[in-house]
């Protein structure tokens, strides 16, 4: 079954102190892996996608990974206004399905 | 360029009544998302549409949900009649890619929050 999975479900960290999120993923074929990031009663923003084991993605504080089995977005020196939810998507090859996983709630204390 | 814009932006109603969401995608997006997202889950995808015409439905309600996208550009989403599960965040996004293929990042609405009493 395709499934996402994203780990730790919260965090939290220090103004500064560098971290990653994983997302772990399950599916038949990989069309493409997606990060967005949500804030408190909006939509969720569009971040990075990767399409291929190997594939690295930057923006300001955030950067993006991709293996064969996970993700990672790593975020280095965060500020408090990375504190939001970080969802990762996935969508599977040959199929139109789309899966996101539970996210992972950061909070960045000044 | 505008975003992807929804409407109600709150919603409050019994359980067994009717309740429609509308969504008018970013100007020449050709795919069309409706999500259900419930208070501390990712999203779940409820319909995709491709201009149109519908892609995937396979995780519609389909005794209850219901959803249209004439000419092809704005959506609407309807519930009919809600129950109590029902209670989440409707969200509608919309991408320049094929349904399927690449370049499929999705713009996002900034929901419908819906509460079934």
């Amino acid at each position: 079954e395709d499934q996402v999975t994203q780990s730790p479900e919260a965090l939290r960290l220090q103004e500064g102190e560098s971290s990653s999120l994983n997302c772990s993923y399950t599916v038949s074929g990989l069309r493409g892996l997606f990060w967005y990031r949500q804030d408190p009663g909006k939509g969720p923003e569009f971040l990075f996608t990767l399409y291929s084991a190997g594939e690295e993605k930057e923006k300001e504080r955030l950067k993006a990974t991709l293996t064969k089995k996970e993700s990672f977005l790593h975020i280095t020196a965060p500020k408090p206004e990375d504190s939001a939810t970080y969802l990762c998507a996935v969508q599977a090859t040959g199929t139109y399905k789309y899966i996101f996983g539970t996210g992972t709630r950061l909070k960045v204390l000044a | 360029e505008a975003g992807v814009a929804q409407s109600p932006r709150y919603k409050i109603i019994e359980k067994r009544q009717s309740v429609a969401f509308w969504c008018n995608p970013i100007s020449g997006h050709a795919t069309l998302y409706w999500y259900q997202q419930i208070l501390g889950q990712g999203p779940k995808l409820l319909i995709q549409f491709q201009n149109n015409g519908v892609v995937d439905d396979s995780q519609l309600p389909k005794d209850r949900f219901s959803a249209e996208r004439l000419k092809g550009v704005d959506s609407t989403l309807k519930i009919q009649p809600a129950k109590l599960e029902d209670s989440a965040v409707y969200l509608c996004a919309s991408s320049s890619g094929l349904a399927g293929g690449y370049y499929n990042e999705q713009f996002f609405g900034p929901g419908t929050r819906l509460t079934v009493l």
